[in-house]
């Protein structure tokens, strides 16, 4: 069993959809929980952090992490063109920035 | 502000040959780390530089990578002799120290291609 699941795709939504990205895991030592964007050619950017069980919101997205369950998830609100991208879930157990990626989730947004 | 920068972008080499990558992180930033995605599979952890010193290499697939970080700037990863199984996307990351939550900078990536 992988460390980290992400479901890859691709998911493609038409413009003005909510959109659900979920990984799960199997590690309890994780704590730390990222969500990271990549377009095409780039680097990963992160977009969401967080360590404790709940939501965390920022504009248009909300990480979700539920500790009990070991699932993540990431929703995007009112998706543009702009979000099409690959989406990571990044975890880390001790703070130490040794990331378990999954293998993210090609989005793409259709206007 | 600079982001973290590597070079180069794409890299083809033959089987057996030498490469060197080279990260020059964010000025400042004391912790550099490297990264590298192969074909159909997760980013995974290689190693993590504290200025010029290893904290952490246990992500280094064998002595055919060495990683190096003379003075605490740049670093380089030299692959000898590349093989096959090397291709893919090399990251380079960094991030201040002692910045409690301070997110790692991803650089553009080399693309390695052995052939």
């Amino acid at each position: 069993q992988k460390e980290v699941e992400q479901d890859p795709g691709p998911l493609s939504v038409p413009e003005g959809a909510i959109v659900s990205l979920n990984c799960t895991y199997s590690n309890s030592a994780f704590q730390y929980f990222m969500w990271y964007r990549q377009y095409s050619r780039k680097g990963p950017e992160l977009l969401m952090y967080t360590y404790s069980s709940g939501n965390k919101e920022d504009g248009r997205f909300t990480a979700q992490v539920d500790k009990s369950s070991k699932y993540i998830s990431l929703f995007i609100r009112d998706s543009q063109p702009s979000d099409s991208a690959t989406y990571l879930c990044a975890l880390d157990g001790a703070g130490s920035y040794q990331l378990t990626f999954g293998k993210g989730t090609k989005l793409s947004v259709i206007p | 502000e600079a982001g973290v920068t590597q070079f180069p972008s794409h890299s083809v080499i033959e089987k057996g040959q030498t490469v060197t990558l080279r990260c020059d992180p964010i000025s400042g930033h004391d912790n550099l780390y490297w990264y590298r995605r192969v074909m159909g599979k997760e980013i995974k952890f290689l190693l993590h530089f504290v200025k010029e010193s290893k904290q952490d290499e246990s992500g280094m697939p064998n002595n055919r990578f060495l990683a190096e970080r003379t003075g605490g700037t740049y670093s380089t990863l030299k692959v000898q002799p590349a093989e096959l199984e090397d291709s893919g996307v090399y990251f380079c990351a960094s991030s201040p120290r002692g910045v409690p939550n301070s997110p790692l900078h991803f650089g553009n990536g080399t693309r390695l291609t052995v052939t």
